[in-house]
């Protein structure tokens, strides 16, 4: 069963603009959700984190919001730049199931000049 | 260097032969994890180290894959029988807690098996 869930394989934003990725998933035992960003033949890289008890987490160009009751989050970059191109990968861990990342499926950000 | 570094970077293989994937993780870090990453698949939990230990193996897929970290620092993947299934990327990360969920990952080792 797949605990993290991304549905967006993909998503194509201008330069400049707002890139949302989303994020759901379904054990409610997750108290702990990250983002990761992953450019090819790289291993993924930390990006941003939220804790269970927050519902937005900020760093520069990119948010974090947790909707608990939505079993939903999502990663917002504002703005844009052709760099953040890569692929993000949503993950989540349990803390009283021993703290292992759960990673969603991934999306791809193509962000256009 | 200062990152995470596995080895090989790529091997490729004959079914029902014997591998083995290195780790070394960050100097001074106490946990490390092995994911296995399929095309189009995010990062797949297989097993976490605390120091020497195995504290959870419970993403393992079967008997045919095995992993050791006799010092608590170095790991090595080991896979029995190769199957064709087990073609992947096979990821290291450490980081220097248990709980913080920030991994450091190593570039991989892509694994093909013919």
């Amino acid at each position: 069963d797949q605990q993290v869930k991304q549905n967006s394989p993909s998503l194509s934003v201008q330069e400049g603009r707002i890139s949302i990725l989303n994020c759901d998933y379904t054990n409610s035992m997750f108290d702990y959700f990250l983002w990761y960003k992953k450019y090819p033949a790289e291993g993924p890289t930390f990006l941003i984190s939220i804790s269970s008890i927050k519902d937005k987490n900020e760093d520069g160009r990119f948010t974090v919001f947790l909707n608990k009751s939505a079993k939903h989050l999502s990663l917002h970059i504002v703005p844009s730049q052709p760099g953040d191109s890569a692929v993000y990968f949503c993950a989540a861990s349990a803390t009283l199931q021993g703290g292992k990342l759960i990673f969603g499926q991934g999306t791809e950000l193509s962000v256009k000049p | 260097g200062a990152g995470v570094s596995q080895t090989p970077s790529n091997k490729v293989t004959e079914k029902g032969k014997y591998v083995e994937l290195r780790c070394d993780p960050i100097s001074g870090h106490t946990a490390l994890y092995w994911y296995r990453q399929s095309l189009g698949q995010g990062p797949e939990f297989l097993i976490y180290f605390q120091g020497t230990g195995a504290a959870d193996d419970s993403g393992l897929p079967n008997d045919r894959f095995f992993a050791v970290r006799p010092e608590g620092s170095v790991s090595t993947l080991k896979i029995q029988r190769t199957e064709r299934g087990d073609s992947a990327v096979y990821l290291c990360a450490s980081s220097p807690t248990r709980n913080t969920g920030e991994l450091f990952f190593g570039e991989g080792s892509r694994l093909t098996v013919l």
